[in-house]
């Protein structure tokens, strides 16, 4: 595809419940990351993927929240158990490259209300 | 923790004006990324820098990183309402690596026409 897409838009979970949001990226990226936006703030790093490797999860809330990237391409982050701090817009980006000096581009995100 | 502060948070302003909002932080970046976001979208990437000292421009937007790679500031000229948006900034980290940008909590500039 042109962009990275994520899906869905936008995911209303009751307390408690498992949810999981899909991102795919642009075709051939090596990096993928996921971040967390809090209304009215900065996205937060959540983890990033090389490829199929997670090569940092220190972003993770706690060990409610999984994510995985079996083939090197679609990503998906999982939350198990929601709670109510978990309302959020979840972002994922890619990036053509592993150097931190290139361009991550932006899906447009997951809005997650947990109620 | 690398941490990236944002000022101001909030700046309306009139058309036409000239704004400068700042990006500092304690620590060295490698890089530093600037970014818009607009409501219910992605950020999308407008520069990024990489020499202390180094001034890049685009259109009416001029960014600057400072000459210890500390902070960062974008200076718009004659506003206009589509520069409405939220502004963040993001530091690579020193080793260069991809491990994931640190955002700042950004600025939201709002352009009355």
């Amino acid at each position: 595809g042109a962009g990275v897409s994520q899906s869905p838009r936008y995911k209303v979970a009751k307390r408690g419940q498992d949810v999981a949001l899909r991102c795919d990226p642009i075709s051939g990226h090596v990096s993928l990351f996921w971040y967390q936006q809090a209304l009215g703030q900065g996205p937060e790093f959540l983890t990033y993927f090389q490829n199929e490797a997670q090569l940092d999860k220190s972003g993770l809330p706690s060990d409610r929240f999984f994510a995985e990237r079996p083939e090197g391409s679609v990503s998906t982050l999982k939350i198990q158990r929601t709670q109510q701090e978990d309302s959020a817009v979840y972002l994922c980006a890619s990036s053509p490259t592993h150097s931190g000096f290139t361009e991550a581009f932006f899906g447009q995100g997951t809005r997650l209300t947990v109620v | 923790t690398q941490l990236l502060e944002q000022s101001p948070q909030f700046l309306s302003i009139q058309e036409g004006e000239n704004l400068t909002v700042y990006c500092n932080s304690s620590s060295v970046f490698s890089s530093l990324q600037w970014y818009r976001q607009e409501p219910g979208e992605g950020p999308v990437l407008l520069v990024t820098v990489v020499t202390g000292g180094e001034v890049k421009k685009l259109k009416r937007l001029t960014f600057q990183f400072g000459d210890a790679r500390k902070d960062s500031s974008l200076h718009i000229t004659a506003a206009q309402p589509g520069d409405t948006g939220l502004y963040l900034c993001a530091g690579g980290d020193s080793g260069g690596g991809a491990d994931g940008l640190t955002f700042g909590k950004g600025t939201h500039l709002i352009i009355q026409p």
